[in-house]
């Protein structure tokens, strides 16, 4: 069965600390694996997106890893600030369906100063 | 660019009631979305258009029906409102050709459906 598992569900952390975040998944076969921001009451937004040949990706602060043999990824923040504040979706696709994007149920990450 | 605009934002029903949920987008597109969030779940697919004059059903249709009405725009109707439609709604957009965004799919701002 295809699913996408994350943790933790939640995390509060201080103001300019790191964090990370996991993603596991059962997803086959795997196309790409995409990291989402969600503010509060906003829609997702992409900040990375990983295929299966790559196993890290940056975008500013944010870093994703991908091991697609034991079919993990991680979203590293690094100093974060109290922006940072937002529920993180992982998204894996397959190759093949119509239907092909399977959804994480979301970390909730709280920056408190 | 709005990219991907909702209407409404917020909309309280009575069960039995109907409604529409409007959806658009500016990017040229051709396949748009339509999503319901619910507290410790993932977004589930409700319907789906990958062209326009195309429509098909996700992993939870009943309950619901869409229409693409042009390329720009992509409505959700519920004919008889229940309280198990209680939920957000997200409508998304993407281009499939499109090797520079591979796919991503643009989200817009929701709707929050209170189904009483």
């Amino acid at each position: 069965k295809n699913q996408v598992e994350q943790s933790p569900q939640s995390l509060i952390i201080l103001e300019g600390k790191n964090c990370t975040l996991q993603c596991n998944y059962t997803v086959s076969p795997f196309s790409n694996l995409r990291w989402y921001k969600q503010d509060t009451g906003r829609g997702p937004v992409s900040l990375t997106i990983m295929t299966f040949s790559e196993n890290t990706k940056s975008n500013g602060r944010y870093t994703a890893t991908l091991d697609a043999d034991t079919k993990q990824s991680s979203l590293h923040i690094t100093a974060s600030q109290l922006s940072d504040s937002a529920s993180y979706i992982c998204v894996v696709r397959t190759q093949t369906g119509a239907n092909n994007l399977f959804f994480g149920t979301g970390t909730r990450l709280t920056v408190i100063p | 660019n709005a990219g991907v605009t909702q209407t409404p934002k917020f909309q309280v029903l009575k069960t039995g009631q109907s409604m529409t949920l409007q959806c658009a987008q500016d990017m040229n597109h051709n396949s748009m979305y339509w999503y319901r969030q619910d507290p410790g779940m993932g977004l589930r697919l409700i319907y789906y258009s990958a062209s326009e004059g195309t429509t098909d059903k996700g992993e939870v249709p009943n309950g619901y029906n869409v229409s693409r009405l042009n390329k720009r725009e992509f409505s959700l109707r519920l004919e008889s409102a229940a309280p198990s439609q209680t939920s957000v709604y997200f409508c998304a957009s993407s281009n499939v050709r499109d090797r520079r965004t591979k796919n991503e799919q643009f989200f817009g701002p929701g709707t929050r459906l209170t189904v009483l």
